[in-house]
């Protein structure tokens, strides 16, 4: 069975600080697929990213980073210079590969407030 | 190009009560996929249809049902409400051959 944990239940900073949402897995294929959504309060879920389970690289997107170790199972979020626009609710989520299958199993969330 | 769109909004329903969730896909993609999120948690997996079949399943009672029509938008029936019901229900549409899933605004129900 898959899991993902989201340990940081919520998350205050104050604008322009950096801040790391946190993100562990577990599952028992070898292959599978990693993601990041962003839930503001209008409820609809944003695709952030997606990260295969064979490609380990970091990823950056303007003030957005991602680090993904499959060593520690772990796949966290970096916001650079945090805004008041991102405060949300994060959640990360895992897609194991079998088939045609795309079950996404979800972490509880990581409610993120910026303060001005 | 419009994203995934869902109707109702919102919807009250009473306990015992049968409701129908509707959703379209984004243009181009033929999976849907429902998630039921109760609040303050994370969304949890109903069921996919693709090909008007229901492909995967999660641990939803058979009071869950649901629908795909030729043209891939979807249908989520849910009978005999309980209390427990009450969520915000999202459905979510990935293109052919991709992983993405890419989710609508969800409809919020309540059951009194």
């Amino acid at each position: 069975a898959q899991k993902v944990t989201q340990a940081q239940t919520e998350i205050s900073v104050v604008e322009k600080e950096d801040v790391t949402l946190d993100c562990v897995y577990e599952t028992r294929d070898t292959t599978y697929y990693l993601f990041w959504y962003k839930q503001p309060p209008s409820g609809e879920l944003v695709f952030l990213i997606r990260r295969n389970s064979f490609d380990e690289q970091n990823e950056i997107s303007g003030r957005y980073s991602w680090n993904f170790q499959k060593s520690t199972s772990s796949f966290n979020f970096t916001i650079t210079a945090s805004q008041v626009v991102d405060s949300a609710v994060y959640f990360c989520a895992l897609s194991e590969n079998r088939g045609s299958a795309r079950q996404l199993t979800f972490g509880s969330g990581t409610q993120l407030t910026v303060l001005p | 190009d419009a994203g995934v769109t869902q109707s109702p909004t919102h919807l009250i329903k009473t306990r015992g009560q049968q409701v129908t969730l509707r959703c379209s896909p984004k243009s181009g993609h033929d999976t849907v996929s429902w998630y039921q999120q109760a609040l303050g948690q994370g969304p949890q997996f109903i069921f996919q249809y693709y090909e008007e079949e229901e492909r995967q399943r999660g641990n939803f009672p058979d009071r869950f049902s649901g629908h795909q029509f030729p043209n891939y938008s979807s249908e989520l029936n849910v009978n005999a409400l309980l209390l427990g019901d009450s969520a915000l229900y999202l459905c979510a549409s990935s293109p052919p051959a991709v992983k993405t899933q890419y989710f609508g605004p969800g409809t919020r129900l309540l059951v009194l």
